[in-house]
């Protein structure tokens, strides 16, 4: 079965920091990777989605890279700002759909 | 953003009585999914359908049921809730498999927060 581990769970930056998020996963047989971010109470928004065949995707101040022979993925956001602040998720696709826990992001003004 | 209404969006409901959450999309998107999400496992599918009639199970179907009579309606369905099935359960949509390569991408409902007790 695939596992889906983000590391770190929480993170708190002060407003402007460049940061990296990690995903890591067990199986390497993906078809796709999509990043999501999570407001508190509210449903996901979608951030980017990577195929397999693709090593990173751009949008604005993110850019997702994705490594499937080693089984990781990176979301990189620069400049961060208090806006910033939410869970960011990641889900890969497989033979099902598999989501990690989250990392808690906080950017402090 | 994507036109997914979820409903209700909030409910408290008594051991042992059935609930019915409804996705409504206007998307005309083929793929649907209902995901349950809870503190330390994340999100994990539940079911999904790949078309009017066409359903499939997830990683933790036990329990749940679904219907899909028209394209943009997906119920599930908790026979006989539990309190192990307290959760938020979110739908997302999607216009092409991610089963298979190519591009597609998942979009979410608000989610509905269940309470049972």
């Amino acid at each position: 079965k695939q596992e889906v581990t983000q590391i770190p769970a929480a993170l708190s930056v002060p407003e402007g920091e460049n940061l990296v998020l990690n995903c890591s996963f067990t199986d390497s047989a993906i078809y796709n990777l999509q990043w999501f971010r999570q407001d508190p109470g509210k449903g996901l928004t979608s951030l980017l989605l990577i195929q397999s065949s693709q090593r990173e995707q751009t949008s604005g101040r993110l850019n997702a890279s994705l490594d499937k022979s080693s089984g990781r993925s990176t979301l990189y956001i620069a400049a961060s700002q208090p806006g910033d602040s939410a869970t960011y998720l990641c889900a890969v696709t497989g033979n099902q759909f598999y989501f990690g826990t989250g990392t808690s992001l906080t950017v402090i003004p | 953003d994507a036109g997914i209404t979820q409903s209700p969006r909030h409910k408290v409901t008594e051991t042992g009585t059935p609930v019915t959450l409804r996705c409504h999309q206007t998307e005309n998107h083929r793929y649907m999914y209902w995901y349950r999400q809870d503190p330390g496992h994340g999100l994990r599918l539940i079911h999904y359908s790949y078309g009017v009639k066409d359903t499939d199970k997830g990683e933790v179907s036990d329990g749940y049921s679904v219907s899909r009579s028209k394209t943009e309606d997906f119920l599930l369905t908790l026979e006989s809730a539990t309190s192990s099935q307290t959760s938020v359960y979110f739908c997302a949509i999607s216009e092409s498999s991610g089963f298979s390569p190519g591009s597609y991408e998942q979009y979410f409902g608000p989610g509905t927060r269940l309470t049972v007790t």
